[in-house]
Formats: structure tokens, sequence, C-alpha cells
């Protein structure tokens, strides 16, 4: 059982240079979501979806685009690249009584932008 | 909004000592609370959470949380810290949405021999 996989593990960019991190989950998870984690700053939510062509935006979406075609995967585009947006991106699923249970995350991807 | 604020920014412990990992909140109505770990170069992992009931919450790997209401903390506990605990642990409510965690600033905890 797989879980939540995410590609790549490491990419570097250039400024203005656009890229998709990928997520997919083999659990049947309606909610799945993208974090982003800085040094002292924990983990933020960029954007989520509760289902199948349905995502809203979570505290720092911009720069950032979402799609949800299909209930395993969730890929997170990053429309032109800015070094503000070197981080490392967690995408995390669960049931959609996750509020009574848990999330289970990937295990990141680590981007840098020069 | 729903906060946590997680006081210490490292937690240092000798293996065989109880550890505490301490988590305060801030919210409106009843807090829906969390506890997860990132072990190095790893995604998080879910611990333990408090929803209703008891104060005391039992989690993974011998983890329990209290839940204070009138000091409004949420603080992580282990009577007995091992080595392999060393990790960064992360404290987080529900947003009031209901789609949303929002994670304190973590904590990096340090258990030597």
């Amino acid at each position: 059982n797989a879980g939540v996989t995410q590609t790549p593990k490491f990419q570097v960019l250039k400024t203005g240079q656009s890229m998709t991190l990928q997520c997919a989950q083999d659990m049947n998870h309606e909610y799945m979501s993208w974090y982003r984690q800085d040094p002292g700053m924990g983990l933020r939510l960029i954007h989520y979806s509760v289902g199948a062509g349905i995502t809203d935006q979570g505290e720092v979406p911009n720069g950032y685009n979402v799609s949800r075609s299909t209930t395993e995967d969730f890929p997170l585009r990053l429309l032109s690249a800015a070094p503000s947006q070197t981080s490392v991106y967690f995408c995390a699923s669960s049931s959609l009584g996750f509020t009574a249970g848990e999330l289970f995350f990937g295990e990141g991807s680590r981007l840098t932008v020069l | 909004a729903q906060s946590v604020a997680q006081p210490e920014d490292q937690v240092n412990v000798a293996e065989g000592n109880p550890l505490t990992v301490k988590c305060t909140y801030s919210v409106s109505g009843n807090p829906y609370l969390f506890w997860y770990v990132q072990y190095p170069n790893r995604g998080l992992q879910f611990l333990l959470k408090y929803i209703t009931g008891d104060n005391l919450v039992k989690g993974s790997y011998g983890f329990e949380a209290e839940f204070n209401k009138s000091q409004t903390s949420f603080h992580l506990k282990k009577p007995s810290a091992l080595v392999s605990d060393s990790a960064l642990y992360f404290c987080a409510v529900r947003d009031l949405s209901g789609y949303a965690l929002n994670f304190g600033k973590g904590t990096s905890l340090l258990v030597t021999p």
C-alpha cells in the first residue's frame, strides 16, 4: 500500500519557469491538500480539494494552481516560479471526516527557485 | 482565527526521562486538536487527537497529551523518552472551515543517550 506518493522529491528551477508537482494517493480519499513548509513557520495550506472537480484556496494560494480530475491525483502547478516559492511541499489526504481522523502525508518535494 | 502556539523551538531531554512538548491554543468554540511528528526528510505522521471526551488522550509510540481547557493547553507527554523520539513535533488545530489544519511552528525534540 503506497499511501501518498509525491514526485519529484527534488527540483531546481530558474525564476519564471513553470512546473508541476505530482501527488497521487491510493486510499480512495476524498480530501486532498497541498501544504508548504518553511523554517520557523510550520506548515501553511496552499489549496485543497474535497472531491473530483472541487478545489478551494487555502492560506497561501497565490502563484499556484490546482485541479482535481480524478479521486487519486491532485497536481500542484507553479505558473511562474519565484524565489519566494523555495520551500518543501507536502501533499496530504484523508477521508472527508478527517477532522475526526487524521491526515496522511507524502514524503515531500523540495523545490529551489534560483 | 483558530491558532496554536508552540513556545519552545527546541526541547532537550535525556533518554529515560519524561518529556513534555508544549502547545497552547486560541479558538472560537470547541477545539479539535492534533499532534504530528516529522522525522528527518520525511512527511508528517499523525500521533494523536483531541475532539471531545477524556482530557488525557493516548496516541502512537507511547505518547499522550493532556487537554486543559482552563489553561488552553494541549501538551504532548511521554513518561520515558527514547533516542528514537528525536524529531520535529507539530501541534495543530482544525480551522473554522473544517477543511484545514492550522499548524504551530514546530518544536525540535532532542533525546540524548
